[in-house]
């Protein structure tokens, strides 16, 4: 089975903290992904990555960096936490699919931030 | 870009009553995934549409794939209280990894 892990569950940072969310797979995915999920917004790609060191704007990346240095982990990175960015937070990795398909997401269980 | 309307987002149902959630794609899709999250939980893959007109089932629960390629529903016949969650339709249109787009998800709420 793909397991999929994130460093925290619950997690409560002040306003204008570095905050670092780590994910690991450990099925050598290729792509990895980072979502923010908020009530009646449901999930929306904040950034992803199809391979080491490579990494793409998602649908909003404003105020938040990722990291892939190695295959299996990818972080989520805000430099300065504002109270808007309390939400909770899921990674997700897949294998690269085909051209004209994609694979299945395998999400991890999810890191709920709160910025105070 | 892509959107992806699924509705209704709220759905109340009482124990052993059918439920359906509808998702509507802007642009033709390659294929259409599904997922359900548990409440507390994150989103576990269901199933996978990839052809036009496609119908899958899944003990009670029945998938569809739009002749356009362009909406698909879910169908769950004689809902129990193990029903209860959120359920996603997820778009793919291709592009490469970002491509999916999902929807806003449907709450199934069950009273028993």
């Amino acid at each position: 089975d793909v397991k999929v892990t994130q460093s925290s569950r619950y997690l409560v940072k002040r306003t204008g903290e570095k905050v670092f969310l780590e994910c690991v797979q450990d099925m050598d995915h290729e792509n990895m992904f980072w979502y923010r999920q908020d009530p009646g917004l449901g999930l929306r790609l904040i950034y992803f990555s199809y391979d080491v060191k490579m990494k793409e704007k998602g649908d909003i990346p404003e105020g938040y960096s990722v990291s892939r240095e190695k295959k299996e982990r990818f972080s989520l990175i805000l430099e300065s936490a504002s109270t808007n960015q309390t939400s909770m937070y899921l990674c997700a990795s897949s294998p690269p699919g085909l051209a004209v398909s994609t694979d299945t997401q395998y999400f991890g269980p999810g890191t709920r931030l709160t910025v105070l | 870009g892509q959107q992806v309307m699924q509705i209704p987002q709220y759905q109340h149902v009482q124990e052993g009553e059918d439920f359906t959630t509808y998702c509507n794609s802007s642009t033709t899709l390659s294929n259409i995934q599904w997922y359900k999250q548990r409440p507390g939980g994150h989103p576990v893959f269901l199933i996978q549409l990839v052809k036009s007109g496609e119908v899958k089932k899944q003990k009670r629960l029945t998938f569809q794939f739009g002749e356009a390629k362009k909406n698909s529903s879910l169908h769950i016949t004689a809902t129990q209280t193990t029903d209860v969650g959120t359920y996603f339709c997820a778009g793919y249109s291709g592009g490469g990894a970002d491509g999916l787009t999902f929807g806003k998800g449907t709450h199934l709420i069950i009273q028993p």
